[in-house]
């Protein structure tokens, strides 16, 4: 399985930017980076993905390292309505893999 | 947005029975794929769905689950004998090519098995 490993939970105020981590040191030169997020009693949500370079869309931002071992998911504004559990997950083959994810508390 | 529409949203079944879970993907997606969430435990891959066939399928997805796609728009998973394991949210996905474009779930069927 290609593994990620993030912190089990973050804590962020809200309006605030909040900067989520995660480390993948067994990546392979073809694993997409992606990132979901499950909002609570619902499914998993696509966030954003890369390959190598940083990548930007209306939800969020994300900064892979150079030698792609870590990428950090980045929002820029954190509202009540991101608390959720995101998943970092190296998509290998056509399977999503689903880790523990890193549960976020947004605090007014 | 297109969503992923699952149906129906909770199924209350006995043990042994039969149960299908429905779907409709979005309309230009060509892979289709089952994951489920026991409660409090993680997303778990079941199967993925392209061009009329499975093309993967985990452990967990053993010959009480069957997947198909009677008409164009309909993706449904089969459990053919129901047992108190089986109870947990069961969410469909689809996207438009290989993952790599990113997965659009439903919001789940969540499946009691009484």
């Amino acid at each position: 399985d290609a593994k990620t490993t993030q912190p089990n939970s973050m804590e962020s105020n809200e309006e605030e930017p909040v900067h989520l981590p995660c480390n993948h040191s067994t990546i392979s030169g073809t694993d997409y980076i992606h990132w979901y997020r499950q909002l609570p009693s619902q499914g998993p949500e696509y966030v954003i993905h890369g390959l190598t370079s940083n990548v930007n869309n209306r939800m969020a931002s994300l900064a892979i390292a150079e030698d792609r071992k870590s990428s950090t998911l980045i929002l820029h504004r954190a509202t009540l309505r991101d608390a959720a559990v995101y998943y970092c997950i190296l998509l290998r083959g056509n399977m999503l893999t689903f880790g523990g994810g890193t549960r976020l508390m947004v605090k007014p | 947005e297109p969503e992923v529409t699952q149906t129906p949203s909770h199924q209350v079944t006995q043990m042994g029975q039969e149960v299908i879970l429905r779907c409709v993907p979005i309309s230009n997606h060509l892979y289709f794929y089952w994951y489920r969430q026991i409660l409090g435990q993680k997303v778990e891959f079941l199967v993925s769905f392209y061009n009329n066939e499975i093309s993967e399928k985990s452990e967990i997805f053993d010959d009480q689950f069957s997947v198909e796609r009677p008409d164009g728009s309909n993706f449904t998973l089969k459990i053919r004998s129901t047992k108190l394991e089986d109870s947990a949210m069961y969410f469909c996905a689809s996207s438009e090519w290989t993952g790599e474009y990113g997965y659009t779930f439903g919001s789940g069927t969540r499946l009691t098995v009484v």
